[in-house]
């Protein structure tokens, strides 16, 4: 079984320092790992995806995470919050393979980033 | 490339009454699923289908609960005497071929029970 832990439901910084949103994952097998961003009353939106080439991946908007299989983390940051930030931040695992229970995500309960100014 | 398209937006109803949301996914992808969010948490597996066929059925989805995909295009996701417990935001994800390829959300239907 796979699962995942966001740790902070609510993250607050002021705009243009640092955002670290931290992600930790379970799964049995190497995993695919994604982040995405949800603002209110929308679906979600792709920030970043890892599937096993570079550890450090880059995505949309400035942001990056780095999969660390040691630390079975997937951190995602942006070096300078930008108001348009703001937004709930999911981090996500599916599984390798094609089997037909490898389709799909299993979410973590999400962290609301506010930025303030 | 028109992205996942899902209908109505938003759905209010009374408790008791049956309910029909559409999906419309992006075009060349083969599969789509089926997640609900409520207040709080991240969104939850309910059924996926590849192609016409469905591959995988949450033991979240109770028997009041069904999911069609006749033509491998469109699905329906179909609740039967809703109760208040299925108050939730309903999305829909798309994605071409393997698990390494991301799913792409629609907006959601969010549903509301009187």
């Amino acid at each position: 079984a796979q699962s995942v832990t966001q740790l902070g439901s609510h993250v607050s910084v002021s705009e243009g320092a640092l955002v670290l949103l931290r992600c930790n994952y379970s799964s049995s097998v190497p995993p695919y790992l994604f982040w995405y961003v949800q603002y209110p009353n929308q679906g979600l939106q792709l920030l970043l995806k890892y599937t096993s080439a570079a550890t450090l991946v880059k995505g949309i908007n400035g942001f990056e995470a780095e999969f660390k299989k040691s630390e079975t983390s997937f951190h995602l940051t942006k070096p300078s919050a930008h108001m348009s930030d703001a937004a709930e931040y999911f981090c996500a695992v599916n599984t390798r393979g094609g089997g037909t229970s490898y389709g799909k995500l299993t979410f973590g309960q999400g962290t609301i980033l506010t930025v303030h100014p | 490339d028109t992205g996942v398209s899902q209908n109505p937006r938003h759905k209010i109803t009374k408790r008791g009454q049956n309910v029909t949301f559409r999906c419309d996914p992006i075009s060349e992808h083969n599969r789509l699923y089926w997640y609900r969010q409520t207040l709080g948490q991240g969104p939850e597996f309910l059924t996926y289908f590849q192609n016409e066929a469905q591959l995988e059925k949450s033991r979240l989805l109770s028997d009041r609960f069904s999911a069609e995909r006749p033509k491998g295009s469109f699905s329906t996701l179909e609740i039967q005497r809703t109760e208040q417990g299925d108050s939730a935001m309903y999305l829909c994800a798309s994605s071409q071929g393997p698990s390494n390829q991301p799913q792409h959300f629609g907006d959601g239907t969010r549903l509301s029970i009187l």
